[in-house]
């Protein structure tokens, strides 16, 4: 199975910040990463697939990139809103499918 | 607009069963692939079952495989998940989720989840 390594597991940060979330594929996975947004108490929310195209939606302040078995979250200015967990999640293989241990991201 | 109902989760002790229901709405089920998602209390994400979209193909993760069985119901637009022989460690929040219409691989639609308690 892919195993997905997710860091950091959280952070702190501001308004405004600059925040960055990385995650590490066990092999080769070619660009097929997407990234979820969860809130407590809700399902998560897709954000970005393909490693870095931005689901409908999807305020572009959030970006995704990497290929092969690095990839990263970028939230250009973060906002109020987007306080909450992060998971990664591979689809190199359809049908297992594995997440990240997920990023908190809480408030400074 | 697409929706999902989960229901079917409680309280049960080791070793029991439970089946878990997910009614779908504003999409026809035989046209995506369906999973089933777990996520234990204050815990990561964690597939556990998926069925092809004609429904000739599912397969589970490790730590389900021979108790957890996921079908269907076309004719109800039901997807279910029979849970058999359960563990302390299946105490989790289920979700049903549809694979992405976008993006095949992802899921971009859930359910609200339905919790199941394993506790003796």
């Amino acid at each position: 199975d892919i195993q997905m390594t997710q860091s950091p597991s959280s952070l702190s940060a501001s308004v405004g910040d600059r925040v960055t979330i990385s995650c590490r594929a066990s092999q080769r996975i070619s660009d097929w990463v997407a990234w979820y947004q969860q809130k407590p108490g809700r399902a998560p929310n897709l954000l970005i697939y393909k490693s870095s195209s931005l689901e409908s939606g999807v305020p572009s302040r959030f970006r995704g990139s990497g290929s092969g078995t690095e990839f990263t979250l970028t939230i250009s200015s973060l906002q109020p809103d987007d306080f909450a967990t992060y998971y990664c999640q591979q689809y190199n293989d359809f049908y297992f499918r594995t997440f990240g241990q997920g990023t908190k991201v809480e408030i400074k | 607009q697409v929706q999902l109902v989960e229901s079917g989760g409680g309280v049960v002790q080791p070793g029991t069963s439970l089946r878990l229901s997910c009614v779908a709405s504003g999409f026809t089920l035989s046209d995506f692939a369906m999973l089933w998602v777990r996520q234990a209390p204050g815990k990561g994400l964690e597939w556990v079952a998926i069925m092809s979209y004609d429904g000739s193909e599912t397969y589970y993760a490790d730590s389900v495989k021979g108790r957890l069985t996921i079908s269907r119901d076309t004719s109800k637009s039901t997807l279910y998940l029979e849970m058999n022989n359960l563990r302390d460690e299946d105490t989790a929040l289920y979700y049903c989720a549809r694979d992405g219409m976008t993006a095949a691989g992802t899921f971009d639609h859930w359910g609200q989840g339905t919790l199941v308690t394993v506790s003796s």
